[in-house]
Protein backbone atom coordinates (compact mmCIF):
# COMPACT_ATOMS: atom_id res chain seq x y z
CA UNK A 1 0.00 0.00 0.00
CA UNK A 2 1.47 3.62 -0.43
CA UNK A 3 2.27 5.02 2.12
CA UNK A 4 3.80 8.69 3.12
CA UNK A 5 7.51 8.71 3.80
CA UNK A 6 9.20 11.47 5.72
CA UNK A 7 13.07 12.20 6.54
CA UNK A 8 15.24 12.78 9.03
CA UNK A 9 12.67 10.90 11.77
CA UNK A 10 14.61 13.09 14.22
CA UNK A 11 16.20 15.89 13.89
CA UNK A 12 18.31 17.98 16.83
CA UNK A 13 19.10 21.29 15.95
CA UNK A 14 20.21 24.58 18.14
CA UNK A 15 18.30 27.73 18.34
CA UNK A 16 18.28 30.16 15.48
CA UNK A 17 19.23 27.57 13.11
CA UNK A 18 17.01 26.66 9.62
CA UNK A 19 15.35 23.27 9.32
CA UNK A 20 14.16 21.80 6.60
CA UNK A 21 11.99 18.62 6.66
CA UNK A 22 11.22 16.59 4.11
CA UNK A 23 8.13 14.46 2.78
CA UNK A 24 7.08 12.20 0.05
CA UNK A 25 3.69 12.21 -0.18
CA UNK A 26 1.58 9.64 -2.27
CA UNK A 27 2.27 9.86 -5.95
CA UNK A 28 -1.28 10.48 -7.38
CA UNK A 29 -1.82 12.86 -5.03
CA UNK A 30 -2.53 16.40 -5.16
CA UNK A 31 -3.10 18.05 -1.78
CA UNK A 32 -0.27 17.96 0.35
CA UNK A 33 -0.45 19.37 4.17
CA UNK A 34 2.06 20.26 7.12
CA UNK A 35 0.78 19.70 10.90
CA UNK A 36 2.46 19.63 14.27
CA UNK A 37 2.46 17.94 17.65
CA UNK A 38 4.22 19.54 20.31
CA UNK A 39 4.71 16.89 23.25
CA UNK A 40 1.62 16.17 24.74
CA UNK A 41 -0.21 18.52 22.69
CA UNK A 42 -3.45 18.55 20.08
CA UNK A 43 -2.63 18.07 16.31
CA UNK A 44 -2.33 21.36 15.14
CA UNK A 45 -2.86 22.51 11.13
CA UNK A 46 -0.29 24.25 9.39
CA UNK A 47 -0.28 24.38 6.10
CA UNK A 48 -2.57 23.20 2.64
CA UNK A 49 -0.29 23.52 -0.45
CA UNK A 50 -2.22 22.76 -3.83
CA UNK A 51 -1.11 23.45 -7.81
CA UNK A 52 2.46 24.59 -6.14
CA UNK A 53 0.84 27.10 -4.22
CA UNK A 54 -0.10 27.41 -0.50
CA UNK A 55 -4.07 27.41 -0.45
CA UNK A 56 -4.81 27.64 3.43
CA UNK A 57 -2.15 28.49 6.48
CA UNK A 58 -3.05 28.62 10.15
CA UNK A 59 -1.68 31.40 12.48
CA UNK A 60 0.63 29.12 13.51
CA UNK A 61 2.25 29.36 10.14
CA UNK A 62 4.34 32.63 9.88
CA UNK A 63 7.25 34.59 8.18
CA UNK A 64 9.40 31.96 9.84
CA UNK A 65 7.80 29.14 7.86
CA UNK A 66 7.64 27.76 4.45
CA UNK A 67 6.99 25.17 2.30
CA UNK A 68 7.79 24.34 -1.56
CA UNK A 69 7.30 21.35 -3.43
CA UNK A 70 11.33 21.44 -5.64
CA UNK A 71 10.95 18.39 -7.80
CA UNK A 72 7.50 17.07 -8.14
CA UNK A 73 8.12 14.48 -5.13
CA UNK A 74 9.29 15.80 -2.75
CA UNK A 75 7.25 18.82 -0.51
CA UNK A 76 9.66 20.23 2.41
CA UNK A 77 8.58 22.74 5.22
CA UNK A 78 11.41 24.94 6.19
CA UNK A 79 11.63 26.93 9.31
CA UNK A 80 14.07 29.53 8.87
CA UNK A 81 14.84 30.54 12.72
CA UNK A 82 14.03 28.12 14.71
CA UNK A 83 13.22 28.63 18.81
CA UNK A 84 12.62 26.69 21.69
CA UNK A 85 8.93 26.40 20.90
CA UNK A 86 9.62 24.47 17.58
CA UNK A 87 10.15 21.55 19.18
CA UNK A 88 6.89 19.17 18.15
CA UNK A 89 6.31 16.22 16.00
CA UNK A 90 6.11 17.79 12.35
CA UNK A 91 3.59 15.28 10.02
CA UNK A 92 3.40 15.59 6.24
CA UNK A 93 -0.04 14.17 4.90
CA UNK A 94 -1.20 13.94 1.29
CA UNK A 95 -4.59 13.78 -0.38
CA UNK A 96 -6.27 13.01 -3.74
CA UNK A 97 -8.50 15.50 -3.51
CA UNK A 98 -8.99 18.69 -0.80
CA UNK A 99 -9.15 17.01 2.59
CA UNK A 100 -12.74 18.29 2.93
CA UNK A 101 -14.02 15.40 1.07
CA UNK A 102 -11.29 13.23 1.23
CA UNK A 103 -9.03 11.09 3.38
CA UNK A 104 -5.66 12.25 4.27
CA UNK A 105 -2.83 10.07 4.34
CA UNK A 106 -0.03 11.01 7.05
CA UNK A 107 3.28 10.09 7.54
CA UNK A 108 5.46 8.36 10.88
CA UNK A 109 6.18 12.18 11.28
CA UNK A 110 9.65 13.89 12.38
CA UNK A 111 10.79 14.60 15.49
CA UNK A 112 12.34 18.55 16.04
CA UNK A 113 14.00 19.05 19.31
CA UNK A 114 15.59 22.58 19.22
CA UNK A 115 18.10 23.51 21.74
CA UNK B 1 -16.35 28.33 14.72
CA UNK B 2 -16.81 24.58 14.58
CA UNK B 3 -15.99 22.91 18.12
CA UNK B 4 -15.96 19.80 18.56
CA UNK B 5 -17.13 18.44 22.05
CA UNK B 6 -15.27 14.91 23.44
CA UNK B 7 -14.99 12.94 26.45
CA UNK B 8 -10.95 12.73 27.48
CA UNK B 9 -11.22 9.14 27.82
CA UNK B 10 -12.73 5.73 27.47
CA UNK B 11 -12.73 2.28 28.39
CA UNK B 12 -13.67 -0.60 26.48
CA UNK B 13 -12.79 -4.61 26.59
CA UNK B 14 -11.86 -6.63 24.09
CA UNK B 15 -14.48 -7.61 21.50
CA UNK B 16 -17.11 -5.35 22.45
CA UNK B 17 -18.35 -2.68 20.83
CA UNK B 18 -17.43 0.85 21.46
CA UNK B 19 -19.66 3.90 20.48
CA UNK B 20 -17.32 7.25 20.41
CA UNK B 21 -19.36 10.72 20.65
CA UNK B 22 -18.59 13.62 19.49
CA UNK B 23 -20.76 17.23 19.84
CA UNK B 24 -20.59 19.30 17.19
CA UNK B 25 -23.11 21.85 17.64
CA UNK B 26 -22.20 25.27 15.76
CA UNK B 27 -21.83 22.69 12.43
CA UNK B 28 -22.64 24.22 8.99
CA UNK B 29 -24.78 22.54 6.89
CA UNK B 30 -21.59 21.63 4.39
CA UNK B 31 -19.40 20.66 6.73
CA UNK B 32 -17.88 16.46 6.60
CA UNK B 33 -17.42 15.09 9.90
CA UNK B 34 -14.07 13.58 10.08
CA UNK B 35 -12.95 10.72 12.84
CA UNK B 36 -8.89 9.83 12.56
CA UNK B 37 -7.31 8.29 15.02
CA UNK B 38 -3.42 8.36 16.51
CA UNK B 39 -1.85 4.86 17.36
CA UNK B 40 0.74 5.38 20.09
CA UNK B 41 3.96 6.88 18.56
CA UNK B 42 2.43 7.29 15.11
CA UNK B 43 1.00 9.91 12.67
CA UNK B 44 -2.91 10.13 12.36
CA UNK B 45 -4.92 7.82 10.87
CA UNK B 46 -7.99 7.83 8.55
CA UNK B 47 -10.77 6.03 10.19
CA UNK B 48 -14.15 7.03 8.78
CA UNK B 49 -15.88 10.75 7.14
CA UNK B 50 -19.55 11.77 6.24
CA UNK B 51 -21.84 14.24 5.67
CA UNK B 52 -25.26 13.35 6.48
CA UNK B 53 -26.05 10.32 6.29
CA UNK B 54 -24.80 6.78 8.31
CA UNK B 55 -21.35 5.47 6.59
CA UNK B 56 -19.75 2.70 7.15
CA UNK B 57 -16.42 0.64 6.23
CA UNK B 58 -14.20 -1.67 6.80
CA UNK B 59 -12.42 0.07 10.23
CA UNK B 60 -15.97 1.26 11.87
CA UNK B 61 -19.56 2.66 11.25
CA UNK B 62 -20.59 6.53 11.78
CA UNK B 63 -24.09 7.58 13.10
CA UNK B 64 -24.55 10.93 12.45
CA UNK B 65 -27.40 12.50 14.45
CA UNK B 66 -30.77 13.81 11.88
CA UNK B 67 -29.87 17.70 13.01
CA UNK B 68 -26.06 17.12 12.47
CA UNK B 69 -25.03 18.54 15.67
CA UNK B 70 -23.41 15.09 16.89
CA UNK B 71 -22.33 12.28 15.71
CA UNK B 72 -21.02 8.86 17.16
CA UNK B 73 -17.76 6.75 15.65
CA UNK B 74 -18.56 3.27 16.28
CA UNK B 75 -16.35 0.22 16.81
CA UNK B 76 -18.27 -2.74 16.32
CA UNK B 77 -15.49 -4.98 18.24
CA UNK B 78 -12.75 -3.08 19.66
CA UNK B 79 -9.42 -4.89 20.11
CA UNK B 80 -5.97 -4.02 21.63
CA UNK B 81 -5.03 -2.38 18.11
CA UNK B 82 -7.51 -0.10 18.62
CA UNK B 83 -6.57 1.27 21.60
CA UNK B 84 -5.83 5.24 20.15
CA UNK B 85 -6.91 9.13 20.52
CA UNK B 86 -10.03 9.39 18.31
CA UNK B 87 -9.89 12.81 17.23
CA UNK B 88 -13.93 14.06 15.62
CA UNK B 89 -12.51 16.75 13.21
CA UNK B 90 -14.53 19.38 11.42
CA UNK B 91 -12.91 22.79 9.36
CA UNK B 92 -12.82 25.72 11.32
CA UNK B 93 -12.48 29.56 10.34
CA UNK B 94 -10.03 31.14 11.44
CA UNK B 95 -9.27 33.38 8.55
CA UNK B 96 -9.05 30.15 6.39
CA UNK B 97 -11.25 26.84 6.87
CA UNK B 98 -8.85 24.50 8.21
CA UNK B 99 -9.15 21.04 9.50
CA UNK B 100 -8.90 20.84 13.61
CA UNK B 101 -8.41 18.79 15.75
CA UNK B 102 -9.94 18.39 19.48
CA UNK B 103 -7.98 16.89 22.46
CA UNK B 104 -9.84 13.70 21.31
CA UNK B 105 -11.35 10.58 23.32
CA UNK B 106 -7.87 8.51 24.53
CA UNK B 107 -9.60 4.79 24.04
CA UNK B 108 -8.40 2.34 26.64
CA UNK B 109 -8.80 -1.53 25.71
CA UNK B 110 -8.84 -3.98 28.63
CA UNK B 111 -7.97 -7.62 27.32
Amino acid sequence: EPEVTQTPSHQVTQMGQEVILRCVPISNHLYFYWYRQILGQKVEFLVSFYNNEISEKSEIFDDQFSVERPDGSNFTLKIRSTKLEDSAMYFCASSEAAWEQETQYFGPGTRLLVL
Amino acid sequence: DAKTTQPNSMESNEEEPVHLPCNHSTISGTDYIHWYRQLPSQGPEYVIHGLTSNVNNRMASLAIAEDRKSSTLILHRATLRDAAVYYCILRDYGGSYIPTFGRGTSLIVHP
